[in-house]
């Protein structure tokens, strides 16, 4: 079936470098697209989103980036700190599936001193 | 600590029995998730309930696990005669109708570890 995927499943930057974390989605009904973090022991923990509709947005540190040419998503962390240190997924749905969310199989970020 | 709560944190079982796992959503919250999520993989979507309507299950439910929510507040995620197979961490998500729905609260997990 369709899913959502992880170019790179672990990414290693030294602290205050900028991250990039890629996801490619195939499925191309989906229409809203989000990054969820998680720490070792915790629950996946929303970062950003974004629909369709848009090619960028931005928050606190973070930039998500969709190309819906190419089904590709990125989230860009920038000065990365060790509590940046994680797993990333993306996640894709469709507007009105109620929050049914596909997840991707995750990249490990790895932040070093 | 997002305010959802999972009980038990940990359950080791022996296959063939019987487990329950409970979720305590953020009380305003009015939509309730089950997730599975196992080693090195993202969480897989088990079922949903609005209020107490549960209104969409996976196939990855299969008749052995039963998802309850009475009251439109904590919810039950039953799995009879545990198999191997089923150990994963099953995660409890909670969120806002009409909200900015990809923002799910989870909790922290239940482990389940059959043997």
């Amino acid at each position: 079936g369709e899913s959502v995927g992880l170019h790179l499943p672990t990414l290693s930057v030294q602290e205050g470098d900028n991250s990039i974390i890629n996801c490619a989605y195939s499925n191309s009904a989906s229409d809203y697209f989000i990054w969820y973090k998680q720490e070792s022991g915790k629950g996946p923990q929303f970062i950003i989103d974004i629909r369709s509709n848009m090619d960028k947005r931005q928050g606190q540190r973070v930039t998500v980036l969709l190309n819906k040419t190419v089904k590709h998503l990125s989230l860009q962390i920038a000065a990365t700190q060790p509590g940046d240190s994680a797993v990333y997924f993306c996640a894709e749905t469709s507007t009105g599936t109620a929050s049914k969310l596909t997840f991707g199989t995750g990249t490990r970020l790895q932040v070093t001193l | 600590d997002t305010g959802v709560s999972q009980d038990p944190r940990h359950k080791i079982t022996k296959r063939g029995q019987n487990v329950t796992f409970r979720c305590d959503p953020i009380s305003e919250h009015n939509r309730l998730y089950w997730y599975r999520q196992t080693l090195g993989q993202g969480p897989e979507f088990l079922t949903y309930f609005q209020n107490e309507a549960q209104l969409e299950k996976s196939r990855l439910l299969s008749d052995r696990f039963s998802a309850e929510r009475p009251k439109g507040s904590f919810s039950t995620l039953e799995i009879q005669r545990t198999e191997q197979g089923d150990s994963a961490m099953y995660l409890c998500a909670s969120s806002r109708a009409g909200g900015n729905t990809g923002e799910l609260f989870f909790g922290e997990g239940s482990r389940l570890t059959v043997l």
